[in-house]
C-alpha cells in the first residue's frame, strides 16, 4: 500500500497568513492527488482535485501544486473559516485510496 | 442539488453485524461509483469500500475485508454496508462519497455521516 505522509501534523497561524502543507507520496502517483477540507463535527470537502484543480465553488485562494511523490496545499491569506484539518489523498487505484493523517491548523 | 443521506448507525455489541444504508438524490446514481469511507473519533478519515456504478466491480480496504459487504440498488438509488463480526475497532462515524467520473477520481460529494459504537 502506497503511504501517504502530511507535514506539519499541526500548524497554527494569524488570519491573513500564507500557509502551506505538504504531502507526500510512497510512490509516484502522477497527478492522483486530492485535497480535502473538515471542521469538526462536519463531513469533508473536497477542495483540489488532480493536484492542482480548484473544486466549484471553492475560493481561490486555496492552490495546490506537485506531481509525482511531493504535493503542496497552500491558503495564500487565511480567512477566519479556514481553520479546519485538511486531508490528502491519493486515488492513482481503483482498489486503494489512501488519506493522509491530517494537518491540523489552528488560529494563533 | 446533490445529497447523500446515510442511516442505519447505533449502538451494537461486539461480534454483532449492522447494516449501513446510504440514499443518494439529485443525480443519475447508477451512473457513479461510491464509496464508504470512515472516522474514528479525534483521528483521521481511512477509505474502506468502493463499489462501481453497475455494482460489477467491488473493493475493500484489508481492515474490513472478509467482513463488510458493500452494495447497491440503482432502483432504490442506495448503496449499502453490510459489517459483520463488528469489534471495538470499528467504532467510528461512516461516510458515503461518491466518485466523480473523472481520470483523478476524487470524492466529490459527502454525507454527513452515521455514527457506530461497537460496545457491550
Amino acid at each position: 500500500d502506497i503511504q501517504m505522509t502530511q507535514s506539519p501534523s499541526s500548524l497554527s497561524a494569524y488570519v491573513g497568513d500564507r500557509v502551506t502543507i505538504t504531502c507526500r507520496a510512497g510512490q509516484t502517483i502522477s497527478n492522483s492527488l486530492n485535497w480535502y477540507q473538515q471542521k469538526p463535527g462536519k463531513a469533508p470537502k473536497l477542495l483540489i482535485y488532480a493536484a492542482s484543480s480548484l473544486q466549484s465553488g471553492v475560493p481561490s485562494r486555496f492552490s495546490g501544486s506537485g506531481s509525482g511523490t511531493e504535493f503542496t496545499l497552500t491558503i495564500s491569506s487565511l480567512q477566519p473559516e479556514d481553520f479546519a484539518t485538511y486531508y490528502c489523498q491519493r486515488s492513482n487505484s481503483p482498489s486503494m485510496y489512501t488519506f493522509g493523517q491530517g494537518t491540523k491548523l489552528e488560529i494563533k | 442539488e446533490v445529497y447523500l443521506v446515510e442511516s442505519g448507525g447505533g449502538l451494537v455489541q461486539p461480534g454483532r453485524s449492522l447494516r449501513l444504508s446510504c440514499a443518494a438524490s439529485g443525480f443519475t446514481f447508477n451512473t457513479y461509483e461510491m464509496n464508504w469511507v470512515r472516522q474514528t473519533p479525534g483521528e483521521g478519515l481511512e477509505w474502506i469500500s468502493y463499489i462501481s456504478g453497475s455494482g460489477s466491480t467491488i473493493y475493500y480496504a484489508d481492515s474490513v475485508k472478509g467482513r463488510f459487504t458493500i452494495s447497491r440498488d440503482n432502483a432504490k438509488n442506495s448503496v449499502y454496508l453490510q459489517m459483520n463480526s463488528l469489534s471495538a475497532d470499528d467504532t467510528a462515524v461512516y461516510y458515503c462519497a461518491r466518485l466523480r467520473a473523472i481520470p483523478t477520481r476524487p470524492f466529490d460529494y459527502w454525507g454527513q455521516g452515521t455514527l457506530v459504537t461497537v460496545s457491550s
